[in-house]
């Protein structure tokens, strides 16, 4: 099956910084997404983003489909952005998504 | 409001006794899944339904079973749960098998 891989495992923060998380992909992809996994436990999704890019506020991601990765930016981090993200690819030949083991980010004030 | 609900959020139970999580999605979704997460080995899928009766096996099916006799229900069912089976487990939905999947907030289970 697909492999996702993502780096870096953690991050630590201060209040104010940017960062670029990192999804490599093994194959071909009919979906890509990026979810927040928030301190209780929720998945929030932020982006489907198979391929191009995409904003939303502070948050910002971008999938070079041919390269088979995907990067989540984000800019002006916030205490709120802690939790664990995670990258998740659904390959042309399966049904199912296939997470990434996710990164760690804290957030310091 | 869009969502997917899963119910229960919590629940703690002894090995044997049989349960269902049941999973409601109100988006008229065709695609349905369930998943589990453990640390160390992320998440993985249990089942998923293509459409109203349409069911098949993910990479963890032992030990759980599903239904799908409407479109917005699809009830995760462990007939004798086992200490093993403890885990957070999500139910997703979306269009089909390649548009954006939505979560449920989840549900808890501890085997005791």
């Amino acid at each position: 099956g697909i492999q996702v891989e993502q780096s870096p495992p953690d991050l630590i923060l201060q209040e104010g910084a940017n960062s670029t998380l990192r999804c490599n992909f093994s194959d071909s992809v009919n979906n890509l997404q990026w979810f927040h996994q928030n301190p209780w436990g929720q998945l929030i999704n932020l982006f489907y983003i198979p391929s191009g890019t995409k904003q939303n506020g502070r948050l910002s991601a971008t999938t070079v489909a041919t390269e088979r990765y995907s990067l989540l930016y984000i800019s002006s981090s916030q205490t709120t952005d802690s939790g664990v993200y995670f990258c998740a690819a659904l390959p042309k030949s399966d049904y199912k998504l296939s997470f990434g083991a996710g990164t760690t980010v804290t957030v310091r004030a | 409001e869009a969502q997917v609900t899963q119910n229960p959020r919590y629940l703690i139970t002894v090995t044997g006794k049989k349960l269902t999580v049941t999973c409601s999605q109100n988006m008229n979704h065709e695609y349905m899944s369930w998943y589990r997460q453990d640390p160390g080995l992320g998440l993985r899928q249990i089942y998923y339904s293509m459409n109203v009766e349409v069911t098949d096996k993910g990479d963890v099916p032992e030990g759980y079973k599903v239904s799908r006799k409407e479109k917005r229900n699809f009830p995760l069912i462990l007939e004798s749960p086992s200490p093993n089976q403890t885990s957070l487990y999500f139910c997703a939905s979306s269009w089909n098998r390649n548009t954006e999947a939505f979560f449920g907030q989840g549900t808890r289970l501890t085997v005791v």
